[in-house]
């Protein structure tokens, strides 16, 4: 199976909290990431956190780490419909710059 | 700073041909990694360069080759195309080489083969 796994879809109303789940297998990941992907463009980088961190946030959006079950949330505040999109989950291992991406969680903000 | 700009954003070809796709890093960046993007397989690592060598090679077949130039800048190089390598293609730099260097993304380049 895959690295990490992220659920296929989640839909959410114009202003409340949506939360992206993230599972990875491999403990000696060093930084855990979020991207987001909108129609027809490449991947925006959201935030990042460093594996010995439990939690980071930046305006809108929160990370969860929790190392002991290897998962990962990210959390938007007040989402809005511009975060319609794709949301990727990667981790980065100690060695190089290769990125290993879950399936992706596609996001739709009803209004 | 101008982001990573990947050049074309779309291609078409037939099987069989051959295609160079490019990639300029944001300035001061050394590092390359491509990516290529399927509804079927998700995103997958291909190659990494930094300081014009060839650093980690995902498990992609030799028709896929790729380089770096003392500037920089890759290129990545698909021989004999399959219609399998219909895909987007994303190349990503980052600062160095190591796992503390945050990747940035291009817009891809679309290719279509027929």
């Amino acid at each position: 199976g895959e690295d990490v796994e992220q659920s296929l879809f989640l839909s959410v109303r114009e202003g409340d909290s949506s939360v992206i789940n993230c599972t990875y297998t491999d403990s000696s990941s060093t930084y855990l990431y979020w991207y987001k992907q909108e129609p027809g463009a490449g991947l925006q980088l959201l935030t990042y956190i460093f594996s010995n961190m439990d939690m980071k946030q930046d305006q809108r959006l929160t990370v969860l780490l929790n190392k002991k079950d290897k998962h990962l949330s990210l959390r938007i505040a007040d989402t809005q419909t511009g975060d319609s999109a794709i949301y990727f989950c990667a981790e980065i291992k100690a060695a190089g710059n290769k990125l290993t991406f879950g399936g992706g969680t596609r996001v739709l903000v009803k209004p | 700073k101008a982001g990573v700009t990947q050049t074309p954003r779309y291609l078409i070809k037939t099987r069989g041909q051959q295609v160079t796709l490019s990639c300029s890093p944001i300035s001061g960046h050394r590092s390359v990694s491509w990516y290529q993007q399927t509804p079927g397989q998700g995103l997958q690592f291909l190659f990494e360069y930094f300081s014009e060598t060839q650093r980690n090679k995902g498990n992609f077949p030799g028709r896929f080759s790729g380089r770096q130039f003392s500037n920089s800048r890759s290129e990545m190089n698909v021989s004999t195309l399959e219609l399998g390598d219909s895909a987007l293609y994303l190349c990503a730099s980052s600062l160095a080489w190591g796992s503390s260097d945050t990747q940035y993304f291009g817009p891809g380049t679309r290719l279509t083969v027929l």
